[in-house]
């Protein structure tokens, strides 16, 4: 089994719609979790943190659910730029190594 | 604007041919990685070091090696290359303080091993 998994999609989105996918984690002694974007042919970059309590940025909300390890990501109103493969990514309990799941694409389309 | 750049974007050599993948971060990061990156399997981590002249094994290192003679520069060597080095390689580095580890990345190095 996978440490970090995803459903690669690719998840079609309608413009102004709604979409949320999620990340299971296989240890239970993870410590930090994020998503990373990745645009077609370009390098991963940090999207926003995960915390416990559920965060939210603009128009991206992230949950954290450790009883069940999972992380989900909830785009709204998809704008055509949020068009990208969504990296849920790990961090275990010591040093700064993280561990990335496959990815989740996303395509946003008029 | 923090900046991590390598040394080639694209990159062709021959099987059995050495080949350095050269990596510079300007932001004083005391941590760098390499990653390779392919189709299904996502990012995988190669090699990282906590700092100069010190490094650890990622989750596939066969075939690798690494240097970090200098704060500012990571570099990785195949030693031997091989069909199956073909790949996107990535480098990233993030600050030593364990609470803050965002990663940047590099704009990657598309190697290809004929």
């Amino acid at each position: 089994r996978k440490e970090v998994e995803q459903d690669p999609g690719p998840f079609n989105v309608p413009e102004g719609a709604t979409v949320a996918f999620n990340c299971t984690y296989s240890n239970s002694a993870s410590q930090s979790f994020f998503w990373y974007r990745q645009d077609c042919r370009k390098e991963p970059k940090l999207l926003m943190s995960v915390y416990s309590s559920g965060n939210e940025d603009g128009r991206f909300t992230a949950q954290l659910n450790r009883a069940s390890q999972y992380i989900s990501l909830l785009i709204r109103d998809s704008k055509l730029s949020d068009s990208a493969t969504y990296l849920c990514v790990v961090r275990q309990a010591a040093g700064n190594k993280l561990t990335f799941g496959g990815g989740t694409r996303v395509l946003v389309k008029p | 604007d923090v900046k991590v750049t390598q040394s080639s974007r694209y990159l062709v050599k021959r099987t059995g041919e050495k080949v350095f993948l050269e990596c510079v971060q300007d932001m004083d990061h005391e941590n760098m990685f390499w990653y390779r990156q392919d189709p299904g399997l996502g990012l995988r981590l190669i090699y990282f070091s906590y700092d100069v002249k010190m490094k650890e094994k990622g989750d596939i290192p066969e075939g690798y090696s690494v240097s970090r003679e200098k704060k500012e520069r990571f570099s990785l060597i195949l030693e031997s290359a091989s069909t199956n080095q073909t790949s996107m390689y990535l480098c990233a580095s993030s600050r030593g303080d364990r609470s803050y580890n965002e990663q940047f990345f590099g704009p990657g190095t598309r190697l290809t091993v004929l």
